[in-house]
């Protein structure tokens, strides 16, 4: 799997939009990008994956640059129950376990 | 109640005990994963299991053993526990069909503190 890069930590105010990036610079053709959170030692909970195309559900979007060798998490009207370490991971979408997760941002939402 | 539920939550032990950690899960899906989390470090693959009786070893299994001897059980065996091992243990899930290929579901998660 392709290694990401993430800034280790972000502020952000409550309501305004937060926007996490990510470098995979090594991804591969095959690789969907994926988007996970853990909320203080919760099990990490899957927030949104893209191949490509800029993706848009319920909780965030995914803007991938067209070279695909980087992506933005955007949470649109950031909450104080959005604190939490913002994982990205690159990985073949039906492959095995090796979801590698690194060490992620943590995002700070202050009032 | 949880899709997937992990037991024990919480457990404190000795070194050289042998501990058991537990996952079952409601989703139906096929594939299982064991990760630990150690403070400030992601997280880190242990295990995982495509279907009943398949085991995969992944990044740091030395130590650990695991057995999926049903498709909604995943266990986690440290044959005798030492200190390194005390973390945070997640078990997941993962369906390999579909749109929702590859996301997995996550355990609320079992701390194990090794003495």
């Amino acid at each position: 799997d392709a290694k990401t890069t993430q800034p280790p930590s972000m502020d952000c105010a409550e309501g305004r939009a937060a926007n996490l990036p990510c470098n995979h610079s090594t991804i591969s053709g095959n690789e969907y990008v994926y988007w996970y959170r853990q909320i203080h030692s919760q099990g990490p909970q899957y927030i949104i994956h893209g191949l490509k195309n800029n993706e848009t559900n319920e909780m965030a979007s995914l803007i991938i640059t067209e070279d695909r060798k980087s992506s933005t998490l955007i949470l649109p009207h950031a909450t104080l129950r959005d604190t939490a370490v913002y994982y990205c991971i690159v990985r073949v979408r039906n492959q095995g376990g090796k979801l590698i997760f690194g060490q992620g941002t943590e995002l700070s939402v202050k009032p | 109640d949880a899709d997937v539920t992990q037991t024990p939550r919480n457990r404190i032990t000795k070194t050289g005990k042998r501990i058991m950690l537990e996952c079952s899960q409601t989703k139906g899906h096929d594939r299982m994963y064991w990760y630990r989390q150690d403070p400030g470090l992601g997280l880190r693959l242990i295990y995982y299991s495509f279907d009943v009786k398949d085991i995969n070893k992944g990044e740091i299994s030395d130590g650990y053993s695991v057995s999926r001897q049903a498709q909604a059980k995943f266990s986690l065996s440290l044959e005798s526990a030492i200190p390194n091992q005390t973390a945070l243990y997640f078990c997941a899930t993962s369906d390999n069909r579909g749109q929702g290929a590859g996301e997995l579901f996550f355990g609320e998660g079992s701390r194990l503190t090794v003495l």
